[in-house]
């Protein structure tokens, strides 16, 4: 079975502040992937990033950046220099091997004061 | 770029009522995707399509049931509504093979009163 945590619920930040989203996942699969989605007020969700099990390297996009470590079964996601436009929902998830289905975690909302 | 088309966009049904929400996706996508977030929940799985059959099973009532036309759109029929019902309901497309790229619809709000 697949489970992912994201143990931090809430998380205020003033802006321009940096702020970490942690994620932990749980899978017996030896390739899967791994992603983050935002859903801001208004509902929709947005696919930020993927990422595949063999491939380490972090990722950085702008001022969102990725650290994934199998070691410790995490990937985690970085806003840099935080805007009240970042204030949302964000859910880590995962899929199988088949990617046919996502396993998200709780979420963590994400509220960047002015 | 076109995207997931899901209509309608707000349903209001009572209880015991039943519901029929439709998804369009991403031309040339041939897999769909069913999930319901229950208020302040995570998105759960219910149900997805490929070309037309049912490749994997989440945790769908036996109250609904979904099926994929040939034109590849999908509809997501609920029976006997109940209050929990009540949720936004996302319908996500990709191409078979993408490892979980999905992409997503708006959503449905169905309230059930």
């Amino acid at each position: 079975a697949q489970k992912v945590t994201q143990a931090q619920t809430e998380i205020s930040v003033v802006e321009k502040e940096d702020v970490t989203l942690d994620c932990v996942y749980e899978t017996r699969d030896t390739t899967y992937y791994l992603f983050w989605y935002k859903q801001p007020p208004s509902g929709e969700l947005v696919f930020l990033i993927r990422r595949n099990s063999f491939d380490e390297q972090n990722e950085i996009s702008g001022r969102y950046s990725w650290n994934f470590q199998k070691s410790t079964s995490s990937f985690n996601f970085t806003i840099t220099a935080s805007q009240v436009v970042d204030s949302a929902v964000y859910f880590c998830a995962l899929s199988n091997n088949a990617g046919n289905m996502l396993t998200f975690g709780g979420g963590t909302r994400l509220m960047v004061k002015p | 770029a076109a995207g997931v088309i899901q209509s309608p966009r707000h349903l209001i049904k009572e209880k015991r009522e039943t519901a029929t929400l439709k998804c369009y996706p991403i031309p040339r996508h041939d897999t769909v995707y069913w999930y319901q977030q229950g208020p302040g929940q995570d998105p759960q799985f219910l149900i997805s399509f490929y070309e037309k059959m049912q490749s994997d099973k989440g945790s769908i009532p036996d109250r609904f049931s979904a099926q994929q036309f040939s034109d590849y759109h999908s509809e997501l029929n609920m029976s006997s509504l109940e209050l929990g019902d009540s949720a936004l309901y996302f319908c996500a497309s990709s191409l078979q093979g993408a490892f979980g790229e999905q992409y997503f619809g708006p959503g449905t709000r169905l309230t059930v009163t």
